[in-house]
């Protein structure tokens, strides 16, 4: 089956970095995804990693490492909409590259 | 402009009552067309997705169906609710490229 792990909730203080972490494990592997959802909408796009390395998108940046089965969220400049639940999701090989969504992790921003 | 519309927002529904979500994006032709649900503090789970009118693939056996009457119409029904069919219902578009996948605003259903 498909395994994909991030802790359940993070808090951090405005202004400050935080990283959130996505490991998994699973058959076959195309891509990780980031998505933000805030309470009771929908998740937005944040990125989307293929290749090993780090890429940044102004405050936030992602990471991933193939070999390692490993990927974080960077969040730089913390603000306090910045508070949101935070999925990591795979888009497996193999003909279907539907993301697999792990359970999200809730940051928690406060002043 | 490409947008995917998704209602109602919410939903209150007796136990073994019918259900019709309806799903329509605009702005691009032939797209591949999600439902996904999210129980309350769990993942984002996928129940069918389409590649065309007429096909539907399910991945979750369940109280539910999907149909795609149209090309960019996906309507997610159930004949009969069940206590465990509550939850927040997201219909998602395949956006392609580097943006991955587009989410509808969703419908919390409450089924009491």
């Amino acid at each position: 089956g498909q395994n994909i792990d991030q802790p359940t909730e993070m808090t951090a203080t405005e202004g400050a970095i935080v990283q959130i972490n996505c490991t998994y494990q699973t058959s076959g592997f195309n891509g990780l995804f980031w998505y933000q959802q805030h309470a009771g909408e929908a998740p937005t796009f944040l990125s989307y990693n293929v290749l090993d390395g780090l890429e940044e998108k102004g405050r936030f940046s992602s990471f991933l490492s193939r070999s390692k089965g490993y990927s974080y969220l960077l969040l730089k400049e913390l603000q306090m909409k910045d508070s949101a639940s935070y999925l990591c999701a795979v888009s497996l090989s193999g003909g279907s590259y539907i993301p697999t969504f792990g359970r999200g992790t809730s940051l928690i921003v406060h002043p | 402009s490409q947008t995917i519309h998704q209602w109602p927002a919410t939903l209150v529904q007796p136990v073994g009552s019918p259900l019709s979500l309806e799903c329509t994006v605009e702005g691009t032709s032939n797209p591949n067309l999600y439902w996904y649900r999210q129980a309350a503090g769990r993942g984002l789970q996928l129940l069918f997705y389409s590649v065309g009118i007429g096909q539907i693939s399910s991945e979750v056996p369940q109280n539910l169906s999907a149909s795609r009457p149209q090309d960019r119409q996906f309507i997610l029904s159930s004949k009969k609710l069940l206590l465990s069919d509550s939850g927040f219902y997201l219909c998602a578009w395949e956006t392609g490229g580097d943006y991955g996948y587009t989410f509808g605003s969703g419908t919390r259903l409450t089924v009491v």
